[in-house]
């Protein structure tokens, strides 16, 4: 069963600290895995798309690692802001017309002053 | 466990018909959210709702309207239906506004089809 699972459910730092949200998944075949933020009540941001040959990709203070062979990615904030304080949400591309996007549960993250 | 149920699963409408696609968010929930993927392209995000008021909108044609009631399910009207709507829909509801964060949940989608 395609699957994605995050850890952990929410965190909360401290301003200025670095954190890094997990999402495992159980998705074949593999095409791509996208990290979004998004904020309560609004749309989605793209972050990151990375595709199977790639094994991290960075945007600004986020960056974000993939390792096909254990199904795992990762993503870590720098430097956090208060403005990162949002939902992060995986979700993983299962063939390459992205016809089946199978989405994580999400991770809320808190940054507080 | 209780999903995100939506209704129905595949929908076929001619050009010019209207269509309602309707999102059940998990039990509690009070915010969901509306996102259309059109054959091979990105999931892109529609409107959402947060305790029955729009919170956010995003591509949705002025053809297309949406509204949540009071038992937090939310549908979504498609008049004037065009080719170019043929798409799968899906919706998420989240549990937000609180200290209890429960994820999102994402229903499996209506295919709609116009031929």
């Amino acid at each position: 069963k395609n699957q994605v699972e995050q850890s952990p459910q929410s965190l909360i730092i401290l301003e200025g600290k670095n954190c890094t949200l997990q999402c495992n998944y159980t998705v074949s075949p593999f095409s791509n895995l996208r990290w979004y933020k998004q904020d309560t009540g609004r749309g989605p941001v793209s972050l990151t798309i990375m595709t199977f040959s790639e094994n991290t990709k960075s945007n600004g203070r986020y960056t974000a690692t993939l390792d096909a062979d254990t199904k795992q990615s990762s993503l870590h904030i720098t430097a956090s802001q208060l403005s990162d304080s949002a939902s992060y949400i995986c979700v993983v591309s299962a063939d390459n017309y992205g016809q089946n996007f199978v989405f994580g549960p999400g991770t809320r993250l808190s940054v507080l002053p | 466990a209780a999903g995100v149920i939506q209704s129905p699963r595949h929908l076929i409408k001619e050009k010019r018909e209207t269509a309602t696609l309707k999102c059940y968010p998990i039990p509690r929930h009070d915010t969901v959210y509306w996102y259309q993927q059109g054959p091979g392209q990105d999931p892109q995000f529609l409107i959402s709702f947060y305790e029955k008021m729009q919170s956010d909108k995003g591509s949705i044609p002025d053809r297309f309207s949406a509204q949540q009631f009071s038992d937090y399910h939310s549908e979504l009207n498609m008049s004037s239906l065009e080719l170019g709507d043929s798409a799968l829909y899906f919706c998420a509801s989240s549990l937000d506004g609180t200290r209890d964060y429960y994820g999102y949940t994402f229903g499996s989608g209506t295919r709609l089809t116009v031929v």
